[in-house]
């Protein structure tokens, strides 16, 4: 059975840093893209960010309001996906889900998400 | 980027109706459009890939069509568990967008 479980969530001030895990089981980890959503409170869902698999070249895109803030790492050897998030804004605030991607090529799609990581930024 | 605008934001239906909800890209994404379900409290479930393809698992009632700039996502007869919200999200390209969300209330 396919699990992925967020750690890491909490509050924080705004400027400041925080890291989420995210610990999958079940599935061939390594082999895996991952990605990260999130969800503001009352909101829909946004795209964070992708990393592919270090079979694929372990590379990563962003979106644009987080390129350059945050970063998505993996490490394969424990199967645990991270997202450390730097100069926190107040819109941040959100529940951040990590997923797993699959598809080939284009046909890209979230099959499994964990139960998400509250993150609040506030002062 | 590309956006993707779905309608409507949201509906009032009955058990037993024919539900229908749109999703507009801003420029042509072939088939590359996936419809997810999310209720309150929930991570979102994956319905349908790949504009047509239902996931293992989801009911029948559930279908897909589209391609180009329109797509639909169909619920041929309202559940009393289908009440949520759906969301279309686009893989054509990087950054990958979703759709504000359609949410599916009871009548």
């Amino acid at each position: 059975e396919v699990q992925l479980v967020e750690s890491g969530g909490g509050l924080v001030k705004p400027g400041g840093s925080l890291r989420l895990s995210c610990a999958a089981s079940g599935f061939t980890f390594s082999h895996a893209w991952m990605t990260w959503v999130r969800q503001g409170p009352g909101k829909g869902l946004e795209w964070v960010g992708r990393i592919k698999s270090n079979l694929d070249g372990g590379t990563t895109d962003y979106a644009a309001p987080m390129r350059g803030r945050f970063t998505i790492s993996r490490d394969d050897s424990t199967n645990t996906l991270y997202l450390q998030m730097n100069s926190l804004k107040t819109e941040d605030t959100a529940v951040y889900y990590c997923t797993t991607v699959r598809g080939p090529g284009r046909v890209n799609y979230f099959d499994y998400w964990g139960q998400g990581a509250l993150v609040t930024v506030s002062s | 980027d590309i956006q993707t605008t779905q309608s409507p934001s949201s509906l009032s239906a009955s058990v037993g109706d024919r539900v229908t909800i749109s999703c507009r890209a801003s420029q042509s994404i072939d088939i590359y459009l996936n419809w997810y379900q999310q209720k309150p409290g929930k991570a979102p479930k994956l319905l349908i890939y790949a504009a047509s393809t239902l996931q293992s698992g989801v009911p029948s009632r559930f279908s897909g069509s589209g391609s180009g700039t329109d797509f639909t996502l169909t619920i041929s007869s309202l559940q009393p568990e289908d009440f949520a919200t759906y969301y279309c999200q686009q893989s054509y390209n990087i950054p990958w967008t979703f759709g504000l969300g359609t949410n599916v209330e009871i009548k």
